[in-house]
C-alpha cells in the first residue's frame, strides 16, 4: 500500500535551515508529482508546494518562495523540502502529500 | 490571492445529513477535492475530482459541484464522522493549490 513517511524535523532557531525527507513506498514514485503541506498549531492546512513527477516544474506558496525549495530524487524514491530564512510563522507540522495519500507528518518548531 | 470558503462549522444529529459547501471563483474550471482530518491524525482524501469517492470510503460521502461551489454531503452522518473537513483546488493557473478555511462537523 501507499506510505508516506515524512523525517527531518525538529527545533530551530530563526533564521536557520532545516531539511525535510519524505520516504515513498508502495507506488511508482516517479510518475506522480507530490505536494508538501502544513498546518500550524491549531490552525488549518497550508499548501507549501509542488513538485512534477521528474522535478522539472517547481511550484511555491507565496508565503515559502524564495525561502524554500522542493527537490525529488526518482532514484531513492524520495521527495525533499529544503527550507531556509525560518521564520517563527513556519512553525507547523509538514506533511508530505500525494494528490490521494499523506504521510503522518513532522514537527517544525522554529523557535529561539 | 485565490481563496475557497467554508462555513467554519456543521451540526449534525447521528443519521442525518451534513453538507458542507466550499466556494471559490476557479472551481467552474477546477476540480474541487475533500479530506477529513480528525483530531490528532493525518488528512485522509475522501473525495477527489468533484465527486469520485477513493475505495475505502464510505458511500454516504459525495461530493458535487456546480458554478463556483462545491458541496460534500454525509448521508446518514454517523459519530466517527465528527472531524474537520477541507475542501482544496488548483487556481485558475492550475499550478497553486489553495485549502478551504475547514468546517468542523459535529454529530451529537
Amino acid at each position: 500500500q501507499v506510505q508516506l513517511v515524512e523525517s527531518g524535523g525538529g527545533v530551530v532557531q530563526p533564521g536557520r535551515s532545516l531539511r525535510l525527507s519524505c520516504a515513498a513506498s508502495g507506488f511508482t514514485f516517479i510518475s506522480y508529482g507530490m505536494h508538501w503541506v502544513r498546518q500550524a498549531p491549531g490552525k488549518g492546512l497550508e499548501w507549501v508546494a509542488v513538485i512534477s513527477y521528474d522535478g522539472s516544474n517547481k511550484y511555491y506558496a507565496d508565503s515559502v518562495k524564495g525561502r524554500f525549495t522542493v527537490s525529488r530524487d526518482n532514484s531513492k524514491n524520495t521527495l525533499y523540502l529544503q527550507m531556509n530564512s525560518l521564520r517563527d510563522e513556519d512553525t507547523a507540522v509538514y506533511y508530505c502529500a500525494r494528490a490521494d495519500h499523506w504521510g503522518q507528518g513532522t514537527l517544525v518548531t522554529v523557535s529561539s | 490571492s485565490y481563496e475557497l470558503t467554508q462555513p467554519p462549522s456543521v451540526s449534525v444529529s447521528p443519521g442525518q445529513t451534513a453538507r458542507i459547501t466550499c466556494s471559490g471563483d476557479a472551481l467552474p474550471k477546477q476540480y474541487a477535492y475533500w479530506c477529513q482530518q480528525k483530531s490528532g491524525q493525518a488528512p485522509v482524501l475522501v473525495i477527489y475530482e468533484d465527486s469520485k469517492r477513493p475505495s475505502g470510503i464510505p458511500e454516504r460521502f459525495s461530493g458535487s459541484s456546480s458554478g463556483t461551489m462545491a458541496t460534500l454531503t454525509i448521508s446518514g452522518a454517523q459519530v466517527e464522522d465528527e472531524a474537520d473537513y477541507y475542501c482544496y483546488a488548483t487556481d485558475s493557473s492550475g499550478n497553486h493549490y489553495v485549502f478551504g478555511t475547514g468546517t468542523k462537523v459535529t454529530v451529537l
